[in-house]
């Protein structure tokens, strides 16, 4: 089976600060793992992944996110928030070694950067 | 190069009513899933297809169902609608099946309301 978590509904930061939107996941095998952000009345749209390679994963609009086995986390960073990424962000996992080819989202965490 | 269309983007209905809602994805991509989106539940899965083949399904019951076109569009229909299927419906696209690696693209949605 597998799983992922997003611990907390909401993260305030203020503007210029850095952020970070924690992730832990549950998978069987190597996980695929996803962020995505969403804007209201819009759909997902994907910032980064991590398959395998280099812990440190870059994305767009300046994110990125670490993956770290041994804690089973991808938490997502960025060092410098802007009001615009005031949004909804999700991860999510897939088993990379077959199981379940179903994707699992987290819950989602709203992302509230203060001027 | 343009991203997943989805149609009607709003949607009234009344309890025992069908619905059928549209998505065409991104050219090339031959994988389409279809998520409900609630604020209680978050994001559920509902089915993928790939190829004109339902590949995975998600635990909703039979009143939901889809299909897939040569061409790669996707349909969903729900019958007998009930007020609990209010929700925004999502679709993604990507290159490969459910269990690649690759990101999948969201549309922006169909916002279904049950009267």
């Amino acid at each position: 089976a597998q799983s992922v978590a997003q611990p907390e509904d909401q993260v305030n930061v203020a503007e210029g600060n850095p952020l970070t939107v924690k992730c832990t996941y549950s998978v069987s095998g190597n996980p695929y793992l996803f962020w995505y952000v969403q804007y209201p009345n819009r759909g997902l749209q994907f910032l980064l992944k991590y398959i395998t390679g280099d812990n440190l994963v870059k994305g767009s609009y300046g994110f990125e996110a670490e993956f770290n086995k041994s804690q089973t986390s991808f938490h997502l960073k960025k060092p410098s928030a802007l009001v615009s990424d005031s949004a909804l962000y999700f991860c999510a996992v897939r088993d990379g070694l077959g199981g379940s080819y179903i994707p699992t989202f987290g819950r989602g965490t709203s992302l509230i950067v203060h001027p | 190069k343009a991203g997943v269309t989805q149609t009607p983007r709003y949607l009234i209905k009344t309890r025992g009513q069908q619905v059928t809602l549209s998505c065409s994805p991104i050219s090339g991509h031959r994988s389409v899933s279809w998520y409900q989106q609630t604020p209680g539940q978050g994001l559920q899965f509902l089915f993928e297809y790939f190829s004109e083949t339902q590949r995975n399904k998600g635990n909703f019951p039979g009143r939901f169902s889809g299909r897939q076109f040569s061409n790669s569009r996707s349909e969903m229909n729900v019958s007998t609608l009930e007020l609990g299927d209010s929700a925004l419906y999502l679709c993604a696209s990507s290159l490969g099946t459910g269990g690649g690696n690759q990101p999948q693209h969201f549309g922006d949605g169909t916002r279904l309301s049950i009267l």
